[in-house]
């Protein structure tokens, strides 16, 4: 059972540009959250999403950033014309339904904005 | 708004144990849990406690849990150089989000 997977690892971004980071969940998990992690910090939830629906997105940025996780394909997180200060490294995480309290990290994406 | 609080280093000898310890302010939290990363990768679940318990031991790892200090520790025994990492303490929120502390800095030297 292969664990989460997010693609790209790396992405180099220029300020203005839009960045897209994929999640695939583990197989059987509906349960995907988003949370980034600034340099020398922990983590910080940003949204919790099941099968095309947002459930919680009280961490997300009032603009710029949005989530989707489609009935078919990956979890996508969406940052339109970034700017420094979004430079961090953004890790998706799963649960099965039947425990959603057990959350499974993917390797993450590691964000560069020039 | 929740807060949980890490040290931020801790060095200890190989074979000795280690102890991480954990503040947090929400008494409200079911689950407690700690994850380990490695440099440059994501995070590793490595165990969790539920709230009713006191203690969780899994080989070398032993979790104790002080409700009413709000308190929670991850001993290591026989740490190794394996060992050395960044261990985050987390809590979890509503919606089944993890409110994390900020890292412990794990350095095993010989």
């Amino acid at each position: 059972n292969a664990g989460v997977m997010q693609n790209p690892r790396h992405l180099v971004r220029r300020r203005g540009q839009e960045a897209r980071l994929r999640c695939s969940p583990m197989k059987g998990h509906s349960h995907v959250y988003w949370y980034r992690q600034l340099p020398e910090e922990g983590l910080k939830f940003m949204v919790y999403l099941q099968k095309e629906n947002i459930i919680d997105e009280s961490g997300m940025p009032k603009e710029r950033f949005s989530a989707e996780f489609p009935k078919e394909g990956p979890s996508i997180l969406r940052i339109q014309q970034v700017v420094r200060g979004d430079s961090a490294a953004y890790f998706c995480a799963s649960s099965p339904p039947v425990a959603p309290e057990t959350q499974y990290f993917g390797p993450g994406t590691r964000l560069l904005v020039l | 708004g929740e807060d949980v609080e890490q040290s931020l280093f801790l060095s200890v000898r190989e074979g000795d144990s280690s102890v991480i310890n954990c503040t947090y302010t929400d008494s409200s939290s079911t689950y407690l849990y700690w994850y380990k990363q490695e440099p440059g990768a994501g995070l590793q679940l490595l165990t969790y406690i539920f709230s009713n318990m006191d203690m969780k031991q899994d080989q070398r790892l032993t979790v104790l849990l002080n409700k009413k200090d709000k308190h929670l520790s991850l001993r290591i025994a026989d740490t190794q150089t394996g060992d050395s990492a960044i261990y985050f303490c987390a809590l979890k929120g509503g919606y089944n989000k993890l409110i994390f502390g900020a890292g412990t800095r794990l350095a095993v030297h010989p």
